[in-house]
């Protein structure tokens, strides 16, 4: 059984620049959600795909976009990013009966200078 | 607004004592709670769950107990080792609105041999 991979495994990006994350769900998960991580606090949920919709959404800008493919592999896009967009990104799925228990890839390290 | 609290930052035990990690919500909507461990450069690894109308979920060393009323959930670990060292966090889990999953800021735990 495959767990969940994300790439790349750390990102330098310049402030207002544009960055995409990867990331590909563990065998037989159709959901994947993304969330942030700043130093010293827990993830924060930035939304959720089931196939290849969202259906779920925080508290997070529309800059923050994302895609799920029909392998339910996934994407997250940052648009004109700020300082305060450097964290640590994790990706996490599940599969549709039990979308709670959710199951982490090792997640991007992305920083903006 | 925080919506989950782990109001402790960190917990010292002895090997072979027992553990309990608590935590704190304020939303009545959440249908599942959850405890993940996080190990350095590594994403969280679910732990165990329980179920809104439950109050004791069990698996292996590790308990969750619910308390409704009181809006506070604790995890116990009996018997704690050194390899339980980690951060701990918990998590709520609802649907109304949208799927969405709200960490605490976490509690490390460290394990003395």
């Amino acid at each position: 059984e495959t767990g969940v991979t994300q790439s790349p495994t750390h990102l330098i990006k310049t402030r207002g620049q544009q960055v995409t994350l990867r990331c590909s769900s563990q065998s037989g998960h159709n959901t994947v959600s993304w969330y942030q991580q700043a130093l010293g606090q827990g993830p924060q949920f930035i939304f959720q795909y089931y196939r290849e919709e969202e259906n779920g959404r925080g508290n997070f800008p529309p800059r923050f976009s994302g895609l799920q493919f029909p392998n339910y592999s996934s994407e997250l896009n940052v648009n004109a990013l700020e300082l305060d967009d450097s964290a640590l990104y994790l990706c996490a799925s599940s599969s549709g009966q039990r979308t709670y228990e959710q199951y982490f890839g090792p997640g991007t390290r992305l920083t903006v200078t | 607004d925080q919506q989950v609290k782990q109001n402790s930052p960190s917990l010292s035990v002895q090997e072979g004592r027992i553990s309990i990690l608590n935590c704190d919500y304020t939303n009545s909507m959440f249908d599942y709670f959850l405890w993940y461990k996080k190990y350095p450069a590594e994403g969280p690894t679910f732990l165990i769950s329980i179920s809104s109308i439950k109050d004791k979920n069990e698996d292996g060393r590790f308990t969750v107990f619910l308390n409704k009323s009181a809006k506070h959930l604790s995890l116990h670990i009996v018997p704690s080792q050194p390899g339980d060292s980690a951060v701990y966090f918990c998590a709520a889990w609802f649907l109304t609105g949208g799927f969405k999953t709200i960490f605490g800021a976490g509690t490390r735990l460290f394990v003395k041999a």
